[in-house]
């Protein structure tokens, strides 16, 4: 049982270059996040989908997009990367009642 | 506005001394309450959590956690610490109606001394 998968862990991009990071869950939880985790600054909330086929906005979405493809995908995509999105990246998932976030490993992305 | 406050951004103890890391949140109502550890370069994982009930919860690796309504606070404890638990600690609520969302504090970086 694998739990929230991201890839990649690792990414260096160049400042205007896009990218998409993946999430995948299989503990068939309906609501996927993505955070991210600065210093100083806990973990903000980039963008939620409480069920397959709805995505919101979180606290910080400006220069992000997301997918829900199915219920076990939910993608985050760089359109046009800026340094200022060097951050780590974390993907979670719930399932309906329990509150019980289980987060991935993390994607750490450096925007050069 | 709802909020999630931490007010220790880093304490250091001695191994096997006790240690209290303090959590207070802004709210109207009682949300749910969460305290999660991470490693260096690891993920986030559950200490422990409450919802409703006994205000002292149990978690793992020895930590407790007590619920005080009248202050607004969700305290992390352990009796005596251990130089694994060395890590960054972070408290998280679930304030109700908001889909689910957790709303993190800015966390508490725990250092232990030999």
């Amino acid at each position: 049982n694998a739990g929230v998968t991201q890839t990649p862990k690792f990414q260096v991009l160049k400042t205007g270059q896009s990218m998409t990071l993946q999430c995948a869950q299989d503990m068939n939880h309906n609501s996927m996040y993505w955070y991210r985790q600065d210093p100083g600054m806990g973990l903000r909330l980039i963008y939620y989908s409480a069920s397959e086929g709805t995505t919101d906005k979180g606290e910080v979405p400006n220069g992000y997009n997301v997918s829900r493809l199915n219920k076990r995908e939910f993608s985050l995509r760089l359109e046009s990367a800026a340094p200022s999105q060097t951050s780590v990246y974390f993907c979670a998932s719930s399932g309906q009642g329990t509150y019980g976030y289980t987060f991935g490993s993390g994607t750490r992305l450096t925007v050069v | 506005a709802q909020s999630v406050t931490q007010p220790d951004i880093h304490i250091t103890v001695s191994e096997g001394a006790s240690l209290e890391l303090r959590c207070n949140y802004s709210y109207g109502a009682t949300p749910y309450l969460f305290w999660y550890v991470q490693s260096p370069g690891q993920g986030l994982q559950l200490l422990l959590k409450y919802f409703s009930g006994d205000t002292l919860v149990q978690g793992i690796k020895g930590f407790e956690a007590e619920f005080k309504r009248s202050q607004s606070s969700f305290n992390l404890r352990k009796p005596s610490v251990h130089w694994s638990d060395a890590a960054e600690y972070f408290c998280a609520v679930v304030f109700t109606g908001t889909a689910s969302k957790l709303t993190f504090g800015t966390g508490t970086r725990l250092q232990v001394t030999l």
